[in-house]
């Protein structure tokens, strides 16, 4: 059985410039759960997916932002970068039904310069 | 509401002495409790869940969790500390709010082994 498959696995940006980060979750889940996670905040939630419906939202400025497909892949966006958003951006699936736990995958290490 | 409150951000034991990693939440409803592994640059590897069944659970690499209700504790333990459990610990407590899965995450200890 795959696990959570997150791409890139690295990937460094320019301040002001936008990216997109691709998650795709455990065959069956279709709950994806993006998370940002710094040595200073630790793990901060962004937001959920649920059958291609953001179903909760973290505390972040609009330039985040997502999406997920029927396929229940999730796309992460962030716009305008900034050298605070630096980070490594994990990515989570579950079947959506409480006490089942979430898989992570590998995340992403964004650098903005 | 929920909350979760890892008591140390650092925890150092040597090679072959137990692991305590401290625990506690605050939770309104029936919580479902986890605890995560992360080594460096890595996503996040369930260890063990707690979702009402039997308290004591144990989970992956010898590690085991006790749920205490009337501590509001749920203390991640190991009896023998291997090189490789060096790592960032997170505990997890999950509810079932309005229909919605809500999970909040522990700011995470970091377990440092010593040989």
């Amino acid at each position: 059985k795959a696990g959570v498959t997150q791409t890139p696995r690295y990937l460094i940006k320019t301040r002001g410039q936008q990216v997109t980060l691709s998650c795709s979750p455990i065959s069956g889940h279709r709950s994806v759960s993006w998370y940002q996670q710094t040595p200073g905040q630790g793990l901060q939630f962004l937001f959920e997916y649920f059958s291609e419906t953001q179903r909760n939202k973290g505390n972040f400025p609009g330039r985040f932002s997502g999406r997920q497909f029927s396929n229940s892949r999730s796309e992460m966006n962030v716009s305008t970068l900034e050298l605070g958003d630096s980070a490594l951006y994990l990515c989570a699936s579950s079947s959506g039904r409480t006490g089942y736990g979430y898989t992570f995958g590998s995340g992403t290490r964004l650098t903005v310069v | 509401a929920q909350s979760v409150t890892q008591l140390d951000s650092h925890v150092s034991v040597s090679e072959g002495t137990p692991v305590l990693l401290r625990c506690n939440y605050s939770s309104s409803y029936s919580p479902s409790l986890f605890w995560y592994v992360q080594h460096p640059n890595k996503g996040l590897q369930l260890l063990l869940k707690y979702t009402s069944a039997a308290t004591l659970v144990k989970g992956i690499n010898g590690f085991e969790a006790e749920f205490k209700k009337s501590e509001t504790s749920f203390h991640l333990t190991k009896p023998s500390a291997h090189m490789s459990d060096a790592a960032e610990y997170f505990c997890v407590v999950s509810e079932l709010m309005n229909r919605d899965d809500k999970i909040i995450f522990g700011k995470g200890t970091r377990l440092h082994i010593l040989p």
